[in-house]
C-alpha cells in the first residue's frame, strides 16, 4: 500500500525494557521525522533525518535511539523504556519543499510503559 | 512553553455555529499550517499560509496570517457534526522543515 505506516499500532511494554517503532514510507521521501504527542503539549519533535544515514536530535531527543540505513525505513528506539515515554508516536516524512510541500503523518502507534 | 499557543483549547458548538480558533506566537514565522486529527489517526495538513495578512479559504474554512506573521486564525461557517476534530497549528523553529506545534483546540460540533 502506498503511503506511511507505522508498527505496531499498540504496545505495551515494562519499565528498562527496549522498545523499537517502526516507519515505513512508499515515496521515497528525503525527510522523515519522529513525533510525540502528549496532552497539553501537542506534537514534540523528537528526532529527524534529511536522508538515509543522516539523523539529527530535534526538542525531546533524550532516551531515544534512530537509524536510517534505507531511505524508506526510518526505526525509532526507545533503549530503556520510562513510564514518562507513554505517550502516542507519529512518524511523518516530507519530500522536499518544506513550505508548498506537506508533511504525510502516519497512523501512530501508542505506547504504554508499565 | 509553547512557541505557538492556541486558543481556545476546547471548543463545544451546536451544529450551524461559526467558530474561531486561534493560534498566536511571539516570534516571527516564515509560514503557518494547520492540520486537522481525528481520533487514533494522524494529523493531516489543511493549508499553508505564507505571505502576512495572506487569507485562504477552504470551502467553509477560512484560514489567516497576521500581517506581521506573528499569529494566525481559523474560522469554520456553518460548522457541522464532520468538523469535530484537534486542530492543530505548526510552523518551522527557524527557517527550515522542523515544525513547532501548537498544543491544538479540541472542536465538537453537536448535531
Amino acid at each position: 500500500d502506498a503511503g506511511i505506516t507505522q508498527s505496531p499500532r499498540y504496545k505495551i511494554t515494562e519499565t528498562g525494557r527496549q522498545v523499537t517503532l517502526m516507519c515505513h514510507q512508499t515515496w521515497s521521501h528525503s525527510y522523515m521525522f519522529w513525533y510525540r504527542q502528549d496532552l497539553g503539549h501537542g506534537l514534540r519533535l523528537i528526532y529527524y533525518s534529511a536522508a538515509a544515514d543522516i539523523t539529527d536530535k530535534g526538542e525531546v531527543p533524550d532516551g531515544y535511539v534512530v537509524s536510517r540505513s534505507k531511505t524508506e525505513n526510518f526505526p525509532l528506539t526507545l533503549e530503556s523504556a520510562t513510564r514518562s515515554q507513554t505517550s502516542v508516536y507519529f512518524c511523518a516524512s516530507l519530500g522536499g519543499d518544506f513550505i508548498r510541500d506537506t508533511q504525510y503523518f502516519g497512523p501512530g502507534t501508542r505506547l504504554t510503559v508499565l | 512553553t509553547q512557541l505557538l499557543e492556541q486558543s481556545p483549547q476546547f471548543l463545544s458548538i451546536q451544529e450551524g455555529e461559526n467558530l474561531t480558533v486561534y493560534c498566536n506566537s511571539s516570534s516571527v514565522f516564515s509560514s503557518l499550517q494547520w492540520y486537522r486529527q481525528e481520533p487514533g489517526e494522524g494529523p493531516v495538513l489543511l493549508v499553508t499560509v505564507v505571505t502576512g495578512g495572506e487569507v485562504k479559504k477552504l470551502k467553509r474554512l477560512t484560514f489567516q496570517f497576521g500581517d506581521a506573521r506573528k499569529d494566525s486564525s481559523l474560522h469554520i461557517t456553518a460548522a457541522q457534526p464532520g468538523d469535530t476534530g484537534l486542530y492543530l497549528c505548526a510552523g518551522p523553529r527557524s527557517n527550515d522543515y522542523k515544525l513547532s506545534f501548537g498544543a491544538g483546540t479540541t472542536v465538537t460540533v453537536r448535531a
